[in-house]
């Protein structure tokens, strides 16, 4: 019973460096989400997708990309890391209706030095 | 702009204690609200979920909904040192759109 999974678990770039944050689920979930969680910020949303083949900005998409590859699988990617993206994210997935709660994966936890 | 707001804390109660937890929302129109629990370095956890006005019981906890006034709230009966971490209140305004956090209130309970 995996859920939501995300990899890697930690990640250390270097700024300029790019990097995917790969995420998975397993819950036949429509929508499918990413959220960067920074001290004193709560979590912000990144981008989203509410279905298969279409992607929303969120909150704060500045430095980022996603795709929505399959049903199972949304990815996270920074062209150019900097130092602002320091973070931990979290990829999240939902059923559609109602505002059906979100599941979390375990989180990636980026440095960029 | 959506807005959710949580009093960050630290809250703390002693063991045993009713820990109550406060959130308010600014759109009207919010249809659903979840409290998540995130304990440190650890991804946010469902708890709970309330739809209408009113209360709701889970084992210790309650969540309550007044739609007129624009907030939710938890209560954790009987709190236990185990019941400290951060609680994370999430609104959601329509199906088809993300939910919306508050910033979280982090809870401390001592034996």
């Amino acid at each position: 019973n995996a859920g939501v999974t995300q990899t890697p678990k930690f990640q250390v770039l270097k700024t300029g460096q790019s990097m995917t944050l790969q995420c998975a689920q397993d819950m036949n979930h429509n929508s499918m989400y990413w959220y960067r969680q920074d001290p004193g910020m709560g979590l912000r949303l990144i981008y989203y997708s509410a279905s298969e083949g279409t992607t929303d900005k969120g909150e704060v998409p500045n430095g980022y990309n996603v795709s929505r590859l399959n049903k199972r699988e949304f990815s996270l990617r920074l062209e150019s890391a900097a130092p602002s993206q320091t973070s931990v994210y979290f990829c999240a997935s939902s059923d559609v209706g109602r505002n059906s709660p979100l599941h979390f994966g375990n989180g990636t936890r980026l440095t960029v030095t | 702009q959506k807005e959710v707001e949580q009093n960050s804390g630290p809250l703390s109660v002693p063991e045993g204690a009713i820990a109550s937890l406060n959130c308010t929302y600014s759109d009207r129109v919010s249809q659903s609200f979840f409290w998540y629990r995130q304990y440190s370095g650890k991804s946010p956890e469902l708890i709970m979920s309330i739809y209408s006005n009113g209360d709701k019981e889970d084992g210790r906890f309650t969540a309550q909904l007044n739609k007129a006034s624009q907030y939710v709230s938890l209560l954790i009966r009987d709190s236990q040192p185990s019941d400290s971490a951060t609680y994370l209140c999430a609104v959601g305004v329509q199906a088809g759109t993300a939910l919306i956090f508050g910033k979280g209130t982090t809870l401390s309970v001592s034996s």
